[in-house]
């Protein structure tokens, strides 16, 4: 299994320009989180999604963030516009409902620069 | 609203010694509770998951202890070794199955 896999790795843009970060979860995983990552405030969950529906967006900081879950094995985080304090690090991660465990399993992140 | 802290933030120890990390949280109505090591410029890797009806759970070298009543976790290394230099990152899950991360612990292992 590939894990969850994450694109870009790295993304640079400038201050008001439209940024898309995609997801690919395990494939067979129910639950798909995004989260960021900041020196300040540490890792936050951002919205989280299970059996491709929307369930908590309360960690969205503002409109200008948006989440798609189209199907089991895509998603993407869209900033629009995007600011330089949205410069951090983004991570995916999914789950198995079914697993006792429910294990979380992280891709490797987008770090996001936004100047 | 879940709070999780890491003590120490920082810590630095010579190869070979035992040492434990400390994680604590607000509210003892968790689901679980995981321990993950991130590496620099990488992403996270889950170490162990604690169920809420569990005490412990061993890995190899790492064991991984929860007291749910008192809102305390401890992660054990046996032996540190170089290889062992990451962020420890503790993370707890309410029954929607978000995780809650605290700050992590920074180990430095000193060959």
């Amino acid at each position: 299994d590939a894990g969850v896999i994450q694109s870009p790795r790295h993304e640079v843009t400038e201050m008001g320009q439209e940024v898309t970060l995609r997801c690919k979860p395990i494939s067979g995983h129910d639950y798909l989180f995004w989260y960021r990552q900041t020196m300040m405030r540490g890792l936050e969950l951002l919205i989280y999604f299970n059996n491709n529906v929307p369930i908590d967006d309360s960690g969205m900081p503002e409109d200008r963030f948006s989440a798609k879950m189209p199907n089991a094995s895509f998603s993407t985080l869209k900033i629009q516009p995007s600011e330089p304090r949205d410069s951090a690090v983004y991570f995916c991660a999914s789950s198995f409902s079914g697993r006792a465990d429910d294990t979380q399993y992280f891709g490797p992140g987008t770090r996001l620069t936004v100047l | 609203k879940q709070e999780v802290t890491q003590i120490p933030a920082a810590l630095s120890v010579p190869e070979g010694e035992n040492l434990v990390l400390n994680c604590s949280f607000t509210d003892s109505a968790i689901y679980n509770l995981q321990w993950f090591r991130q590496d620099p410029g990488k992403g996270l890797t889950s170490l162990l998951l604690i169920q809420s009806s569990q005490r412990e759970q061993t890995s190899g070298r790492l064991n991984a202890s929860l007291d749910k009543s008192s809102g305390r976790s401890t992660l054990y290394i046996a032996a540190s070794q170089p290889g062992d230099s990451a962020t420890y990152l503790c993370a707890v899950s309410g029954s929607a199955r978000q995780l809650t991360f605290g700050s992590g612990t920074q180990l430095t292992v000193l060959p």
